[in-house]
């Protein structure tokens, strides 16, 4: 059974960061592209990130380019996602997914001062 | 980038209920869409995939299809557990955007 485990949310001031992991179970991780999406409280679904399953690739949303950075780290199955300069706006609950899906339960992340 | 536009936002259904959701791209991504089931509170459940393939353990009530820019989500007899928002997603080119969502309800 895929696993899908998120941590690293919190309460961060505006202009502070945050690196939210993933960890995976379940399947072979290497595999397979990874993404991130996020959904703002009240609002709907927004993809923010996505690797390959080697890492070489990338693709990030205007909104975060330049301030979020995705990973992997595939010898321990778990995928990050460091988030700079974050704004009140990057305020969402935050999920890991396999490709397109299952997706994992997601963590909260709260930018306010 | 590819927008998505979703209609209806909101309806209203009883159970028993067939119901169709429309989702329009600005331009064309061939099969590459994918139909998520969100309750509140819960993460994005996949239902369907490259338009219309069936999710493995999702229900024979949902099917989707369409091709190019146009499709369509049915659930043909709805159920309690159903009421939730759904929303498209396209997968055929980068950024991946989704539809606004569409929130149906118990009549």
């Amino acid at each position: 059974e895929v696993q899908l485990l998120e941590s690293g949310g919190g309460l961060v001031q505006p202009g502070g960061s945050l690196r939210l992991s993933c960890a995976a179970s379940g399947f072979t991780f290497s595999s397979y592209t990874m993404i991130w999406a996020r959904q703002a409280p009240g609002k709907g679904l927004e993809w923010v990130s996505s690797i390959s399953g080697s890492g070489d690739r990338t693709y990030y949303a205007d909104s975060v380019k330049g301030r979020f950075t995705i990973s992997r780290d595939n010898s321990e199955n778990t995928l990050h996602l460091q988030m700079n300069s974050l704004r009140v706006e990057d305020t969402a609950v935050y999920y890991c997914a396999k490709g397109l899906f299952p997706w994992g339960q997601g963590t909260l992340v709260t930018v306010s001062s | 980038d590819i927008q998505m536009t979703q209609s209806p936002s909101s309806l209203s259904a009883s159970v028993g209920d067939r119901v169709t959701i429309t989702c329009r791209a600005s331009q064309g991504i061939t099969n590459s869409l994918a139909w998520f089931q969100q309750k509140p509170g819960k993460a994005p459940r996949s239902l369907i995939y490259a338009a219309s393939s069936l999710q493995s353990g999702v229900p024979s009530n949902f099917s989707g299809s369409g091709s190019g820019t146009d499709f369509t989500l049915t659930i043909s007899s709805l159920q309690p557990e159903d009421f939730a928002t759904y929303y498209c997603q396209q997968y055929n080119s980068f950024p991946w955007t989704f539809g606004q969502g569409t929130k149906v309800e118990i009549q």
